[in-house]
């Protein structure tokens, strides 16, 4: 069963950082690109990045480019999400998404996790 | 970017009815070498997280029920449920992926009346 866990939200002050973690299992994790995707309080949903399965190219939406960084550690079946220089309208859960399609960034999501909740506030 | 817009913000139908949702791309999300639409539906209930219902804008998901289709191609795209049930009571959301950023819609809000 594919499970993806993620963790590392909180609270934080603006201008500050914080680390996501999402822990994959119950798939061959450095097989699929994987994508965060985040939604503020009662909105939408909005596309952060997405890494292909060997990392080597990332992607991110206009409004983070700069200040996030995805990396992942295939070794540790794990995708991270480092958000630097955070602003209030960062508040979001913070999804992360499994590509469907086998060693493709161009694919849609089939898996998410349950999310973790990011607040940027004084 | 390529913009999503749905239509309508939402909608409220009688148990049994039909329910149309429309998704209109900026630009075409038709890939010529392979013919394929790079367009996704997805489901959101309450404290849930999205899933999955349809790829390369037809294409159901595993576990899907038929009273879902997908249909569409080039820039406009729709999501029917022939028999609206209460569990579809959700917000629904088109994606395109043919483009970095892969956007989403707004979102649907449906209801039953």
């Amino acid at each position: 069963e594919v499970q993806l866990l993620e963790s590392g939200g909180g609270l934080v002050q603006p201008g500050g950082s914080l680390r996501l973690s999402c822990a994959a299992s119950g798939f061959t994790f450095s097989s699929y690109a994987m994508s965060w995707v985040r939604q503020a309080p009662g909105k939408g949903l909005e596309y952060v990045s997405t890494l292909s399965d060997s990392g080597g190219s990332t992607y991110y939406a206009d409004s983070v480019k700069g200040r996030f960084t995805t990396s992942r550690d295939n070794s540790k079946n794990t995708l991270y999400l480092q958000m630097n220089s955070l602003r209030a309208e960062d508040t979001a859960v913070y999804y992360c998404a499994k590509g469907q399609s086998q060693s493709s960034s161009w694919s849609p999501f089939d898996y998410w996790g349950q999310g973790t909740l990011v607040t940027v506030s004084s | 970017d390529i913009v999503m817009t749905q239509s309508p913000d939402s909608l409220a139908v009688s148990l049994g009815e039909r329910a149309t949702i429309n998704c209109k791309s900026s630009q075409s999300v038709l890939y010529s070498s392979n013919n394929r639409n790079y367009f996704a539906w997805y489901q959101q209930k309450p404290g849930q997280p999205p899933k999955l219902l349809f790829y390369w804008a037809s294409t159901r998901e595993s576990g899907v029920p038929d009273r879902f289709s997908g249909s569409g191609s080039g820039t406009d795209f729709t999501l029917t449920i022939s028999s609206l049930q209460a569990e579809d009571v959700a917000v629904y959301y088109c994606q395109q992926y043919y483009g970095t950023p892969y956007t989403f819609g707004q979102g649907t809000k449906l209801e039953i009346k």
